[in-house]
């Protein structure tokens, strides 16, 4: 079984609706990551936790927002949802020293 | 300033010989950590190295080694002996310690490589 998985794997939704990713991991990491990756980008980081209290915004947070609700599960929702979120989304975990990071396999999100 | 420059939008090399794909960064942190990733046209991120700064000697995992050369803050990733199921998007990544002495953990990532192996 994969360590990290991600639901659903891709998702396509009209502009104005609410959409949860979510994200579960086998590995017993605390940290836990939510990336966007666009054409031609390289990932960047929206939202990242380091236990269920613990929750902070990245990069680009703007519009999204997250749950802890478990150390393994870690879901992204957009409140409501707009074309330009239109993306590859990633969950990752990393143990404590971020020398191993293990990424899911990535939602890809179509917002019309 | 971009902390993770990757400079070559797309590589092609031939099929068997080995290639260098470019990776420089910016951090002002003592202890960073360095990673690359490879993305094929499905989507998943693939690991493939990893480099600490504190390392000695140069990482390597079977056909992938990095060179590591902190004076010049690069960390290329060396392909050996291409084959066609590397053609592929090759991410460079860098983990910092953050500000407050333990590490923060995300990744900081370059905009890519994109690697076209010939035939």
């Amino acid at each position: 079984d994969a360590d990290v998985t991600q639901t659903p794997r891709n998702r396509i939704t009209k502009t104005g609706k609410r959409i949860m990713l979510e994200c579960s991991q086998t590995k017993g990491h605390d940290r836990m990551y939510w990336y966007r990756q666009d054409p031609g980008l390289g990932l960047r980081l929206i939202y990242y936790s380091f236990d269920v209290k613990d929750i902070n915004k990245g990069e680009i947070s703007d519009g999204y927002s997250v749950s802890r609700q478990a150390q393994a599960k870690f879901s992204l929702s957009l409140e409501s949802a707009i074309p330009n979120q239109t993306a590859l989304y990633f969950c990752a975990t990393s143990d404590r020293t971020g020398n191993e990071q293990y990424f899911g396999p990535g939602t890809r999100l179509t917002v019309t | 300033a971009q902390k993770i420059t990757q400079t070559q939008p797309g590589m092609f090399v031939q099929e068997k010989e080995a290639v260098t794909l470019d990776c420089t960064y910016d951090t002002s942190d003592p202890s960073y950590g360095l990673f690359w990733y490879k993305q094929p046209s499905s989507g998943e991120m693939i690991f493939l190295i990893y480099q600490g700064s504190y390392d000695q000697q140069n990482a390597t995992e079977g056909r992938y080694s990095l060179n590591f050369q902190k004076a010049r803050k690069s960390a290329n990733l060396v392909i050996s002996a291409s084959q066609l199921g590397d053609s592929a998007m090759y991410f460079c990544a860098m983990r910092e310690r953050s500000g407050f002495g333990g590490s923060q953990g995300n990744l900081i990532f370059g905009k890519g490589t994109k690697l076209s192996v010939k035939p």
